[in-house]
C-alpha cells in the first residue's frame, strides 16, 4: 500500500514568487492534515480535510495561505506571495475516518520550502 | 486542549532500555495518549496508542498510572536506528479535535 507522498521534496524560491505543495494521501483516507514547522519551533497544525471539505483551518496563518482539496483525494497548498518566514518544513498527513481524530496519522516525507 | 510536557533531550547507550516519561496532568476522560517517533527528513510515525494501564505491542510498550497525569514510553534494548525525536500527544476520542505536536524528546542513542 503506497504511503502519503509529498511533491516536492523541496522547494526554493525568492520572496514574493508563488509555491504549490502537493500531497496525495493514502488512498480511501477521509482526513488530511497539513501541518507545519519552522526552524527551531514544533510542528504546527495548518488545517485539516475531510474529504474536500474544510474541517478546520483554525492554522492557517494569513490569507497569502491557500488550500484546496477538489475531489477529496489530493490536495494542494500555495503560498502566494512567498515570504522569508514562510520557510519551513511542510508535512501533509492523513487518516482514515471513524468520527474521532484519535486515530493514527500517517505522514508524509514533508516539503522543505526555502524562501530567500 | 491539554497539553503535555516530556523532557527535551535524553542520551543512552546501545542495548539499554529506554524510558521516556510525558506529564499530562490536565488530561480529560476522552483524552487517549499516542507516541509518534520522528527520523531526520522524515514525517512523523505513529508508535503506541493507550488510555489506561499498559499497552505493548513490537516496537514499545507504554505504561500510564490510574490516574493518567503521566505516561512512560519504554523502548526495549535501543539501537543506534532508534535515535529520534518522540512525540507524546494527547488525542481526543469524542470527536474532532485538532491534534497538536509538543516539542517533543530527542533520544540520541550512543554506540
Amino acid at each position: 500500500e503506497a504511503g502519503v507522498t509529498q511533491f516536492p521534496s523541496h522547494s526554493v524560491i525568492e520572496k514574493g514568487q508563488t509555491v504549490t505543495l502537493r500531497c496525495d494521501p493514502i488512498s480511501g483516507h477521509d482526513n488530511l492534515y497539513w501541518y507545519r514547522r519552522v526552524m527551531g519551533k514544533e510542528i504546527k497544525f495548518l488545517l485539516h480535510f475531510v474529504k474536500e471539505s474544510k474541517q478546520d483551518e483554525s492554522g492557517m496563518p494569513n490569507n497569502r495561505f491557500l488550500a484546496e482539496r477538489t475531489g477529496g483525494t489530493y490536495s494542494t497548498l500555495k503560498v502566494q506571495p512567498a515570504e522569508l518566514e514562510d520557510s519551513g518544513v511542510y508535512f501533509c498527513a492523513s487518516s482514515p475516518n471513524r468520527g474521532s481524530t484519535n486515530e493514527k496519522l500517517f505522514f508524509g516525507s514533508g516539503t522543505q520550502l526555502s524562501v530567500l | 486542549l491539554a497539553k503535555t510536557t516530556q523532557p527535551i533531550s535524553m542520551d543512552s547507550y546501545e542495548g539499554q532500555e529506554v524510558n521516556i516519561t510525558c506529564s499530562h496532568n490536565n488530561i480529560a476522560t476522552n483524552d487517549y495518549i499516542t507516541w509518534y517517533q520522528q527520523f531526520p527528513s522524515q514525517g512523523p510515525r505513529f508508535i503506541i496508542q493507550g488510555y489506561k494501564t499498559k499497552v505493548t505491542n513490537e516496537v514499545a510498550s507504554l505504561f500510564i498510572p490510574a490516574d493518567r497525569k503521566s505516561s512512560t514510553l519504554s523502548l526495549p534494548r535501543v539501537s543506534l536506528s532508534d535515535t529520534a525525536v518522540y512525540y507524546c500527544l494527547l488525542t481526543y476520542s469524542g470527536g474532532y479535535q485538532k491534534v497538536t505536536f509538543g516539542t517533543g524528546t530527542k533520544l540520541q542513542v550512543i554506540p
